[in-house]
């Protein structure tokens, strides 16, 4: 079974531009979860959808958001950048009540 | 709200045994995680405690006692390859949202 991708891997932005990250659960998992993973802040949960709902929300301000596909499929976007927005983004899958499933992750640098 | 609280940083040894304290002080509890993250890499799941007690899983155990909001994860006969961060996580009442702590990153030296 295919895990958790992300795409992309990499990615530099300039301060000021908006960026969107994609996130591929393993099949048949329905809940994604976003996460921020920075050096002084760790990881910090962003979102999490679930049969295209937003089920629960961090504490993150409103340039940051989620959908999520009726395939399961999730995208968050994150609009005009801030040099504090530059993190690794991990998004997570999983089946209800199980454990979660981590992607690779993808490196934002924002300059 | 939700308060996760593990060392920073541990050093030991190829062979010992090493134990990684996790206390938490949350508003709802539906079960505690631990994920091993090697540098550059996503988190892997190393083990889920939701009863007080212990669960084994061939050199790494992980205990849970609710009552005191405190969990550790136990290495045994450590490798080289044990050289990670260990993240301790603590899931809502609802089921549905992971708080992870700041991560304990651990050097095993020869």
């Amino acid at each position: 079974k295919a895990g958790v991708t992300q795409t992309p891997r990499y990615l530099i932005k300039t301060r000021g531009q908006q960026v969107t990250l994609s996130c591929s659960p393993i099949s048949g998992h329905r809940s994604v979860s976003w996460y921020q993973q920075t050096p002084g802040q760790g990881l910090q949960f962003l979102f999490e959808y679930f049969s295209e709902t937003q089920r629960n929300k961090g504490n993150f301000p409103g340039r940051f958001s989620g959908r999520q596909f009726s395939n399961s499929r999730s995208e968050m976007n994150v609009s005009t950048l801030e040099l504090g927005d530059s993190a690794l983004y991990l998004c997570a899958s999983r089946r209800t009540g199980d454990e979660q499933y981590f992607g690779p992750g993808t490196r934002l640098t924002v300059t | 709200g939700q308060n996760i609280d593990q060392p920073t940083e541990m050093t030991a040894t190829e062979g010992a045994i090493v134990q990684i304290n996790c206390t938490y002080q949350t508003s709802g509890f539906n079960g505690l995680f631990w994920y091993q993250q090697h540098a550059g890499e996503a988190p892997t799941f190393l083990s889920y405690n939701v009863l007080d007690g212990l669960e084994e899983k061939g050199r790494f155990s992980s205990f849970l006692s609710r009552s005191k909001g405190y969990s550790y994860l136990l290495l045994k006969e450590l490798q080289m390859k044990d050289s990670a961060s260990y993240l301790c996580a603590v899931r809502d009442n609802a089921g549905n949202m992971l708080t992870f702590g700041g991560g304990t990153r651990l050097m095993v030296k020869p």
